[in-house]
């Protein structure tokens, strides 16, 4: 079965610092897409970027940017210039099999410092 | 923005009662998620429509559990009885899946998710 592990259960950082959140993934398929979702105490799961794996340039989304290592399977999340809104969940996910079914990690709990 | 609407946003009920849930994917989307997630598990896929048939419900135990999809703007998750076990955030997710061979490049678009104890 396809695993997503995310090594780091909490992180911190102080507000306008930079952090990287670890993810690592296993699978057998040589095309899919790798994604970080946010979940803030509202409980609500929102997407902050997404990597398809056949595309060697890394993602970035404003202040978001990924770290894809394809041959290493690893696929780290990087926040820069942290905001105080940034403290959340943060989940690494894979889709799994070649589907649309989604492996998630167990997430690591990010806090932002003043 | 569109989003996905899920009902009830929290359910207290009895062991051994009937729970059901309700999601309004987005408008246009096809495919239907539906996850749950505890502090032990994390997030996991109970079942997942496409075009309103369940293309997997491998996550999900059968004999207290059926997921249904009466139309294009209903997704339903039910549970009967209900045990204490199932006590748990339960996440709804649509997407605009491709079908066929291969995936959507779509990112799942969760609701807010019910979250859900049984005494």
């Amino acid at each position: 079965a396809q695993t997503v592990t995310q090594s780091q259960p909490e992180m911190s950082v102080q507000e306008a610092e930079t952090v990287t959140l670890s993810c690592t993934y296993d699978t057998s398929e040589s095309d899919y897409y790798l994604f970080w979702y946010k979940q803030p105490p509202s409980r609500q799961m929102i997407l902050v970027i997404r990597q398809e794996a056949y595309k060697q340039q890394n993602a970035t989304e404003n202040r978001f940017s990924v770290n894809f290592q394809k041959a290493a399977k690893s696929f780290s999340l990087k926040i820069s210039d942290s905001q105080l809104g940034d403290a959340a969940m943060y989940f690494c996910a894979s889709n799994q099999g070649g589907s649309e079914k989604l492996v998630f990690g167990k997430g690591t709990k990010l806090t932002v410092n003043p | 923005d569109a989003r996905v609407t899920q009902t009830p946003r929290h359910k207290v009920t009895e062991m051994g009662q009937e729970v059901t849930m309700r999601c309004q994917p987005i408008l246009g989307h096809n495919t239907v998620f539906w996850y749950r997630q505890t502090m032990m598990q994390g997030l996991e896929l109970l079942a997942y429509f496409r075009n309103r048939a369940p293309l997997d419900d491998s996550g999900m135990p059968k004999d207290r559990f059926s997921a249904e999809m009466p139309d294009a703007t209903l997704a339903t998750l039910k549970i009967q009885p209900s045990e204490p076990r199932d006590s748990a955030v339960y996440f709804c997710a649509s997407g605009s899946g491709q079908g066929g061979f291969g995936y959507s490049n779509q990112p799942q678009h969760f609701g807010d998710g019910t979250r859900l104890s049984i005494l």
